[in-house]
């Protein structure tokens, strides 16, 4: 069965660093990786999504992913976080792009001054 | 544009009571979904449907009902609400042709007591 891994629940980061976020999963092929971003309140966004092709994909709000096969990873980067990036990220992944996604649990970030 | 809307935002229900939570969308997407979203568990999907008509069961599915009459709208009934009912709803759209990327709702959060 396919499955997301975020080993991270909560991360804070100081206003201007970098940011790393990591996402593991399980998958018998190669998998279609999301990212999506939940403010809070609000529904879920897309961040960035992963099909094929170059390994570093870029997404919105300056966000960008490296997809790993080696690693089964799908980690989401940001050189230099902003207050409003705070929010819960998930990770998830689908079987040939359909639009039934499994999610990851989620990591929370905060951002202190 | 409204996108995908959900109604009610906010419900409190008595175990064994029935409700429906309406989803509606007006981007005339064929692919819509509900999840629902708890603490430490990411979302889970409920059910799912492809076009009016057809609906399929997805990861969680045990109390709760589907139809699918137009494409426009995809409401989830609980027949008989139990407290492990007791989460936040997201209704999802895509257009169905393998993007990955679901326009989610702002969610509806149930109570059961």
């Amino acid at each position: 069965a396919q499955s997301v891994t975020q080993p991270d629940i909560h991360i804070t980061v100081s206003e201007g660093a970098s940011l790393e976020l990591r996402c593991n999963y399980s998958y018998g092929a190669t998998p279609y990786l999301f990212w999506y971003v939940q403010s809070p309140g609000q529904g879920l966004q897309l961040l960035l999504k992963y099909f094929s092709g170059d390994t570093l994909v870029q997404g919105i709000k300056g966000f960008e992913a490296e997809f790993k096969r080696s690693q089964s990873s799908f980690n989401l980067r940001k050189p230099s976080v902003h207050w409003s990036d705070a929010a819960e990220y998930f990770c998830a992944l689908s079987n040939f792009g359909n639009e039934k996604l499994t999610f990851g649990t989620g990591t929370r970030l905060t951002i202190i001054p | 544009n409204a996108g995908v809307t959900q109604t009610p935002k906010f419900q409190v229900l008595k175990t064994g009571q029935s409700m429906t939570l309406q989803c509606a969308q007006d981007m005339n997407h064929e692919y819509m979904s509900w999840y629902r979203q708890d603490p430490g568990m990411g979302l889970r999907l409920i059910h799912y449907s492809v076009g009016a008509g057809i609906t399929d069961q997805g990861e969680v599915p045990n109390g709760y009902n589907v139809s699918r009459s137009t494409t426009e709208d995809f409401p989830l009934r609980l027949l008989s609400a139990a407290p492990s009912q007791t989460s936040v709803y997201f209704c999802a759209s895509n257009s169905g042709v393998n993007t990955g990327e679901l326009f989610f709702g702002e969610g509806s959060r149930l109570t059961v007591l």
